[in-house]
């Protein structure tokens, strides 16, 4: 059973850099599927960020393209996402999830962190 | 971009069938995803590549898709069915799309 885990900081300042990272344990992430973030707005929907590939391959959400970068490490079986010059429209509860390919569905996900962007 | 409309809100009486549609610009076409959230939970997958069901999820769910329009029904729906649900596609020019997301009421 593949298991996820979010961390990183819950309270981030305006124009700054939001950073997560997501612990994978029950799979090796060198074996293969996608890595992805989805984050949803308190009282919204769910908005695809991007996904990684274990080889590196990015998929970016085109409206964030520009903001997002997302890392994977296999050596210590996690992977990250950074989101740069961050507003309050980022404010959300930040989720990691996985799939088997870009186009499948996300069978598995963490619980999800709540970042708050304000100074 | 590619869009996903579904209805902010269905409401359903207990033991009666829901359905929830989800609509897209040929739609039958692609591959549809569905997600149940409940309040301060992470989503649950409950359909894949349109009808499919994983392990675990009642077959009371069943999903259908063709043309414009995919739809999730939940047949003798429960008090406990009551929850958000999300239906989700890959897209060639925009990759993954979710849906805005309908409230199921179990009135």
């Amino acid at each position: 059973q593949v298991q996820l885990q979010e961390s990183g900081p819950g309270l981030v300042k305006p124009s700054e850099t939001l950073s997560l990272t997501c612990a994978v344990s029950g799979y090796s992430i060198s074996s293969g599927y996608y890595w992805g973030w989805i984050r949803q707005p308190p009282g919204k929907g769910l908005e695809w960020i991007g996904s990684i590939y274990h080889s590196g391959s990015t998929y970016y959400n085109p409206s964030l393209k520009s903001r997002v970068t997302i890392s994977v490490d296999t050596s210590k079986n996690q992977f990250s996402l950074k989101l740069s010059s961050v507003t309050a429209a980022d404010t959300a509860v930040y989720y990691c999830a996985t799939s088997v390919d870009p186009q499948s569905c996300f069978d598995y996900w963490g619980q999800g962190t709540l970042v708050t962007v304000s100074s | 971009s590619y869009v996903l409309t579904q209805p902010p809100s269905v409401s359903v009486a207990p033991g009666k069938t829901a359905r929830i549609t989800c609509g897209g610009n040929n739609i039958g076409s692609k591959s549809v995803h569905w997600y149940q959230q409940k309040p301060g939970q992470a989503p649950v997958l409950v359909i894949y590549y349109d009808s499919d069901r994983p392990s675990g999820i009642p077959e009371r769910f069943s999903g259908s898709n063709s043309g414009n329009t995919a739809t999730l029904t939940i047949s003798r729906v429960e008090a406990g069915d009551e929850a958000d649900y999300y239906c989700q596609v890959w897209d060639s020019s925009s990759d993954v799309v979710f849906g805005g997301g309908t409230k199921l009421t179990v009135l």
